[in-house]
């Protein structure tokens, strides 16, 4: 079993939808959690950072985390078309910790 | 602004030559250092970290090689590339404080023919 699990989609969506990606872990250690978002042949780009459990809001974007069932999620109000990417979501046991990535999911968001 | 350069930005080279990818990083000092690979529709895989200067640590057994020569600088290298090398190349930081969350920087895209 992967430590982190994420369902690689495509996810297709229409524009103006709510978009929700969803990431499983098995290691109850790890503390610290990110979403980042790449563009096809980009580096990835960090979108958002939580610590713990609870829900962290930043513009149309919503992350939650809940440790009791190991599984985080990434909100996207009013998708656009320029949401289409890969998001990836990360974490880590603790402060300079190696990060475990999950594969992906990608979206497209059609006009 | 923490700005994170690699290059080149993309290379074709042939089985069996050598390889040397760039990473430099701006705006901060002593930062921590990653080398990933991310394969054609797979995951990030951590090659390589770096805490200081010469100071290199190793996650995966491979034909790669990293070097820390600079506080800013990380080089990963091969002696004889493979096939199995191609992939996309990324350097990333973490951060200032509490070191958890990497910074990536634009990436190598290597194709090994």
């Amino acid at each position: 079993q992967k430590e982190v699990e994420q369902d690689p989609g495509p996810l297709s969506v229409p524009e103006g939808a709510i978009v929700s990606l969803n990431c499983t872990y098995s290691n109850s250690a790890f503390q610290y959690f990110m979403w980042y978002r790449q563009y096809s042949r980009k580096g990835p780009e960090l979108l958002m950072y939580t610590y713990s459990s609870g829900n962290k809001e930043d513009g149309r974007f919503t992350a939650q985390v809940d440790k009791s069932s190991k599984y985080i999620s990434l909100f996207i109000r009013d998708s656009q078309p320029s949401d289409s990417a890969t998001y990836l979501c990360a974490m880590s046991r603790t402060g300079f910790q190696k990060l475990v990535f999950g594969t992906g999911t990608r979206l497209l968001v059609s006009p | 602004s923490q700005t994170i350069h690699q290059w080149p930005a993309t290379l074709v080279q042939p089985v069996g030559s050598p390889l040397s990818l760039e990473c430099t990083v701006e705006g901060t000092s002593n930062p921590n250092l990653y080398w990933y690979r991310q394969a054609a529709g797979r995951g990030l895989q951590l090659l390589f970290y770096s805490v200081g200067i010469g100071q290199i640590s190793s996650e995966v057994p491979q034909n790669l090689s990293a070097s820390r020569p600079q506080d800013r600088q990380f080089i990963l290298s091969s002696k004889k590339l493979l096939l199995s090398d191609s992939g996309f190349y990324l350097c990333a930081r973490d951060s200032q404080g509490t070191r958890s969350e990497q910074y990536f920087g634009p990436g190598t895209r290597l194709t090994v023919t």
